[in-house]
């Protein structure tokens, strides 16, 4: 499987401030995504992240909240934009598998983000 | 819309025991993908095993197997012979099939699974 990086690995942040997360991949992928992991809580989608186009948001994830870019097929970054104390969370980045698993998704390592 | 539940928020057991974690799922869909992964303190969220519904056969791998039964759209894991660093989050998935490739995991609440000395 691909070998994804995350930068900043957690981060304490003021509120009203701003803050992107990128996602690294060793080798091109297709598909990524972007999910959100509140404290104590399953994941939940924020949105699906294509190349050279905008991304698509889950219902409740607006782009006005979370931009996001993707450049090419290596690399996505997620902005979390005048976070508040909600926002603080663990966010993930997961890229689709292999020729062998074209529906695996494989995850980053996240980002673990506390805003105060 | 898809749903998934685990009905076992948190799970111990004593090591080399084996362990069954339970998962059902909701949906209309007759094509789809199943997944464990495993969240670990460390916060990766490593994969474990997957299962393409049209497969009668349940997946294995290693130590770890799944009883996948579509009627009953359950899919529970199995873990034989734990070991200490089993101890994790495990999350049961759900994927829809689409031509266009992967969609999003709808997850579970996970399993607090704990392996005792």
């Amino acid at each position: 499987s691909a070998v994804i990086s995350q930068k900043p690995s957690r981060d304490i942040c003021q509120r009203g401030t701003s803050l992107t997360i990128q996602c690294q991949v060793d080798s091109q992928v297709t598909m990524m995504f972007w999910y959100r992991q509140q404290p104590g809580q399953s994941l939940t989608l924020i949105a699906t992240a294509n190349q050279g186009s905008e991304a698509t948001y889950e219902s409740g994830f607006v782009i006005d909240k979370f931009p996001i870019s993707r450049p090419n097929l290596t690399f996505s970054t997620l902005t979390v934009s005048n976070m508040s104390p909600e926002d603080s969370s663990i966010y993930l980045c997961s890229v689709v598998g292999g020729r062998e698993y074209q529906e695996t998704q494989y995850f980053g390592p996240g980002t673990r983000l506390l805003v105060l | 819309a898809q749903t998934v539940t685990q009905s076992q928020p948190e799970m111990s057991v004593q090591e080399a025991e084996t362990v069954t974690l339970s998962c059902t799922y909701d949906t209309s869909e007759n094509n789809y993908y199943l997944f464990w992964y495993k969240q670990p303190p460390s916060r990766q969220m490593i994969l474990v095993i997957r299962q393409e519904a049209y497969k009668q056969q349940n997946a294995t791998e290693n130590r770890f197997s799944v009883n996948f039964q579509k009627a009953a759209k359950s899919f529970s894991l199995k873990i034989s012979d734990s070991q200490l660093g089993d101890t994790a989050m495990y999350f049961c998935a759900f994927m829809k099939h689409e031509l266009q490739g992967a969609q999003k995991l709808v997850f579970g609440q996970g399993t607090r699974l704990t392996i005792n000395p």
